[in-house]
């Protein structure tokens, strides 16, 4: 059973518009909420993380916007780039569990220049 | 810059041999760290847990006596494929959470395993 649910599966974007990927969950038990992007051959980097006693959090073009009420969150990659193109992945996790991760399936976004 | 190094980055073997990937933290340390396979264009999914002291934690369907996990000391996590066969193909990643038990875990760039 997939605990976080991620579309769209691929997006294509023109450059500096709008990139917008969306993620839910179910256990109520996830206190922690990061986004990853990954590269080619590359492992996944840590983008940007919010914990649900915040509804947003912003850093630099990267923004998350979250609903704790309908168990949804999403990532917003304004002024978008052709250097933004890569997999991005949702993931939640329990900070006071065994902290294991549990990822979306990623997106895969292309900005087009 | 990086906070996790894994090695090597590729790796292409005959089958039937073992082969050992190191994770490493870089000026931290790590009791617990995470080892993960994605095969192309999908997601990340956890082997095991690697607990430094301690036996590993094993995901439900991943064969223990195929994937040993030894965390002999606070900076180094080793994962080895025993008896490698082409399905065994994969990406592996391993991963620590940096700062601390319960921050989000940093990742190595991963190991690209090629058995013939």
């Amino acid at each position: 059973q997939q605990q976080v649910k991620q579309s769209p599966q691929s997006l294509i974007v023109q450059k500096g518009g709008i990139s917008i990927i969306n993620c839910a969950y179910e256990n109520t038990a996830f206190d922690y909420f990061p986004w990853y992007q990954q590269f080619p051959g590359k492992g996944p980097a840590l983008l940007i993380a919010i914990r649900p006693d915040v509804s947003e959090k912003k850093e630099g073009r990267f923004t998350i916007s979250f609903n704790k009420s309908a168990k949804q969150f999403s990532l917003h990659i304004m002024d978008s780039q052709p250097g933004d193109s890569a997999t991005y992945f949702c993931a939640a996790y329990i900070q006071t569990g065994a902290n294991n991760l549990f990822f979306g399936t990623g997106t895969r976004l292309t900005v087009i220049p | 810059g990086a906070v996790v190094s894994q090695h090597p980055s590729w790796v292409i073997c005959k089958s039937g041999t073992s082969v050992k990937i190191e994770c490493r933290s870089l000026d931290f340390q790590a009791t617990t760290m995470f080892w993960y396979r994605q095969f192309p264009k999908q997601s990340l999914m956890l082997m095991a847990t690697s607990n430094e002291g301690s036996k590993a934690t094993y995901e439900q369907g991943v064969e223990k006596d195929k994937f040993l996990i030894n965390h002999a000391s606070l900076t180094l996590s080793t994962l080895t494929v025993t008896s490698a066969h082409p399905e065994d193909s994969s990406f592996y990643i391993c991963s620590a959470p940096w700062g601390g038990i319960n921050q989000p875990q940093h990742f190595g760039d991963g190991t690209r395993l090629s058995i013939l």
